[in-house]
C-alpha cells in the first residue's frame, strides 16, 4: 500500500475565499493523479485527471498543478461557494490497474 | 441515468450468510473495479476487471469472489460474512486502464454485518 497524504485533513473558509490543498505521493513510478469531490452518500465525482509532470488543469473555479518530480499536486479553489463544500480525494495511480487514495480534505465553506 | 450503478444500497445481514452486490455501468468501459473503504475512510481496490478477466487481486481474502459475466457487470459475492467485513462497497468503471482515463465511481453500497 502506498501512502498518499492530503493536506490540510480540514479546512473552513469564507464565502468568496480562495483557498487550495496539497496532495503528496511517491515521486517514483508515476502513472496519473485524480482529483475527485466526495459528498456523503453520493459517487465521488470526478474532477481532474493528470498524467504530465507541470500539467494544469481547469474546470471552472477549481484548477489543479501537478509536479510529478517531487511528488505533489495543488488543487485550488477560487471565489468558494457554499455548494464547493465536499471532501477533496485525490488518488495516485502506480500503474494502470491501480489507485491509491488520500484520506481527502473535507472542506467547509462558510456563508 | 447513473452510469455506474450499485445494488443494494444498504445491506444488514448475519455473520455466516453469503450476499452479492451488484454492479452495472452503461457507459461502454471495458474496466470495472470493486473498492472498500476501511474503518479509517481509506478507499482500496480490491479487484480490477478488463474486459471480463481479472486483472488485479489485492490481498484480497478468497471469501471474495468477483464475478463478471458480460463487459457492463461486474458483481461481488462474499461468503461467511464475518463482522469486519462491514464497510462501504463502490464500484467503478473507466474506458479502459490508460492513465489519462477517468475513473467513474458508483455510490457505494453499505455493509453491516450483525
Amino acid at each position: 500500500i502506498l501512502n498518499v497524504e492530503q493536506s490540510p485533513q480540514s479546512l473552513h473558509v469564507q464565502e468568496g475565499d480562495s483557498t487550495n490543498f496539497t496532495c503528496s505521493f511517491p515521486s517514483s513510478n508515476f502513472y496519473a493523479l485524480h482529483w475527485y469531490r466526495w459528498e456523503t452518500a453520493k459517487s465521488p465525482e470526478a474532477l481532474f485527471v493528470m498524467t504530465l509532470n507541470g500539467d494544469e488543469k481547469k474546470k471552472g473555479r477549481i484548477s489543479a498543478t501537478l509536479n510529478t518530480k517531487e511528488g505533489y499536486s495543488y488543487l485550488y479553489i477560487k471565489g468558494s461557494q457554499p455548494e464547493d463544500s465536499a471532501t477533496y480525494l485525490c488518488a495516485f495511480r502506480p500503474g494502470a490497474n491501480n489507485l491509491f487514495f488520500g484520506t481527502g480534505t473535507r472542506l467547509t465553506v462558510i456563508p | 441515468d447513473t452510469a455506474v450503478s450499485q445494488t443494494p444500497k444498504y445491506l444488514v445481514t448475519q455473520m455466516g450468510n453469503d450476499k452479492s452486490i451488484k454492479c452495472e455501468q452503461n457507459l461502454g468501459h471495458d474496466t470495472m473495479y470493486w473498492y472498500k473503504q476501511d474503518s479509517k475512510k481509506f478507499l482500496k481496490i480490491m479487484f480490477s476487471y478488463n474486459n471480463k478477466e481479472l486483472i488485479i487481486n489485492e490481498t484480497v481474502p478468497n471469501r471474495f469472489s468477483p464475478k463478471s459475466p458480460d463487459k457492463a457487470h461486474l458483481n461481488l459475492h462474499i461468503n461467511s460474512l464475518e463482522l469486519g467485513d462491514s464497510a462501504v462497497y463502490f464500484c467503478a468503471s473507466s474506458q479502459n486502464a490508460i492513465s489519462g482515463n477517468t475513473i467513474y465511481f458508483g455510490e457505494g453500497s453499505w455493509l453491516t454485518v450483525v
